[in-house]
């Protein structure tokens, strides 16, 4: 199975702050890498698909990069609604794996 | 694409665990589409259970963990899909959720139904 590991697993910030979140897998999924976005007693909301492809209705200050194992999502601009916790997935081969998540705090 | 989600919340040590998930939107046979079960909870995190799909025929895929309890069901006639979970036991416990796939990701989500195993 591939391993999904996310970095940090938590993080303080700020309205307004501009915040980066790091997603490494344990072999290549070249860009197969989705970031969803959950609050809590909600189901994940994708928020990312293919490692940067905004996702239709997600604000654009959500971005995401990367490929190989490393991924990065960022999001620009704080704004109150963004503090949840954050997940990537591999879309690269079954069984489909998660990270553990970043939750974002205030 | 709207996910209903039902099925008991209360399941006892070595029963089967049956849950539905009931598609509006999109169809349970879509050649474009996959169907999946994914599960969450404090100790496990996120976890795929499992798929099906019809690619000129039915497919499923399960997790290693589960194969051998798992069973997901398509229904044409109704436009769902169902989990079946045997023999569970109190690590079975968590928020059980139906998702749909298309290649770019778990787009469209259950409500989620809290599980627990427990006498």
């Amino acid at each position: 199975d591939i391993q999904m590991t996310q970095s940090p697993s938590s993080l303080s910030a700020f309205v307004g702050d501009r915040v980066t979140f790091t997603c490494r897998s344990s072999q290549t999924i070249y860009s197969y890498v989705n970031w969803y976005q959950q609050t809590p007693g909600k189901a994940p909301k994708l928020l990312i698909y293919e490692s940067s492809k905004l996702q239709s209705g997600v604000p654009s200050r959500f971005s995401g990069s990367g490929s190989g194992t490393h991924f990065t999502l960022t999001i620009d601009s704080l704004q109150p609604e963004d503090f949840a916790t954050y997940f990537c997935q591999q879309g690269y081969n079954t069984p489909r794996t998660f990270g553990q998540g970043t939750k974002l705090e205030i | 694409v709207q996910l209903q989600q039902s099925g008991p919340g209360l399941v006892k040590p070595s029963e089967t665990l049956s849950l539905t998930c009931a598609i509006s939107g999109d169809t349970v046979s879509s050649s474009s589409a996959a169907w999946h079960w994914i599960r969450q909870s404090p100790s496990r995190g996120l976890e795929w259970l499992g798929r099906t799909y019809f690619r000129s025929k039915w497919m499923d895929n399960y997790a290693a963990s589960a194969r051998g309890r798992i069973t997901i069901i398509p229904d044409t006639s109704k436009n769902q899909f169902s989990l079946q979970l045997k023999d569970v036991t109190p690590d079975d416990t968590a928020v059980y959720y139906c998702a749909r796939d298309r290649s770019f990701g778990f787009d469209f989500w259950g409500q989620g139904t809290l599980v627990t195993v427990s006498s």
